[in-house]
């Protein structure tokens, strides 16, 4: 069975630091998503991460891929407050033939202070 | 349109009640998902429809019965829930019939059994 893990699961920051959120995932994928939840929202696609050594940025978010570790981060440059929000990584495994599944971690729960 | 719109936005419904969730895309995506989501907990699957056919059944309880009408659409019908089915409901969908691409998320149905 498929695990993803991510670490923290709470970080709260100051504004202006730097940090990064760590995904696990227990089994072989080559793709990895970032998503973005705002409280009582819906989920935001962030980024899209297809091969072993991708890198994608946007703004002060920066993730990487590294399949042969099974290890994912999201980096987050000079924090901002509305970067506030709950991170989840996703790993999309093969299930049933042809088709796949998102499986997702648990949730980064992300809170920059002044 | 990237859109995946979902309706109602609220639902209140009582134990005995029947409802239906609606959800709708118009980006030609081939494949479409209803997850749940508790509060603080990130979403889980329940249903994936491949080329407007069930491929992926979560083993979820028979008071929720999905439907896809066409490739544009896709319903989840509500019968005599329990309270601990209280959620946000969310729709999604990606390009593949398979799954193997990124998904978007409706903005979801937060769902009250009372």
């Amino acid at each position: 069975e498929l695990k993803v893990e991510q670490n923290p699961l709470f970080l709260s920051m100051q504004e202006g630091k730097n940090y990064t959120i760590y995904c696990n995932y227990s089994t072989t994928s080559d793709r990895l998503y970032w998503y973005r939840q705002d409280p009582g929202k819906s989920l935001e696609s962030l980024f899209v991460l297809l091969s072993n050594g991708a890198v994608k940025q946007e703004g002060r978010l920066m993730a990487s891929l590294d399949t042969k570790a099974r290890l994912s981060t999201l980096h987050i440059t000079a924090a901002v407050h509305d970067l506030s929000a709950t991170y989840f990584c996703a790993v999309d495994i093969r299930s049933g033939g042809s088709n796949y599944k998102l499986t997702f971690g648990k949730g980064t729960l992300l809170t920059v202070n002044p | 349109d990237t859109e995946v719109t979902q309706t109602p936005k609220h639902l209140v419904m009582g134990m005995t009640n029947k409802k239906s969730l609606k959800c709708e895309q118009h980006m030609g995506h081939r494949a479409m998902y209803w997850y749940k989501q508790k509060a603080k907990k990130p979403p889980e699957l329940m249903f994936v429809y491949s080329y407007e056919k069930l491929s992926i059944n979560e083993s979820v309880p028979s008071r929720f019965s999905p439907e896809c009408p066409n490739s544009s659409l896709l319903n989840l019908h509500l019968h005599a829930l329990q309270p601990e089915d209280s959620a946000l409901y969310l729709c999604a969908s990606s390009l593949s019939g398979t799954g193997a691409y990124e998904a978007f998320f409706g903005q979801g149905t937060r769902l009250t059994v009372v």
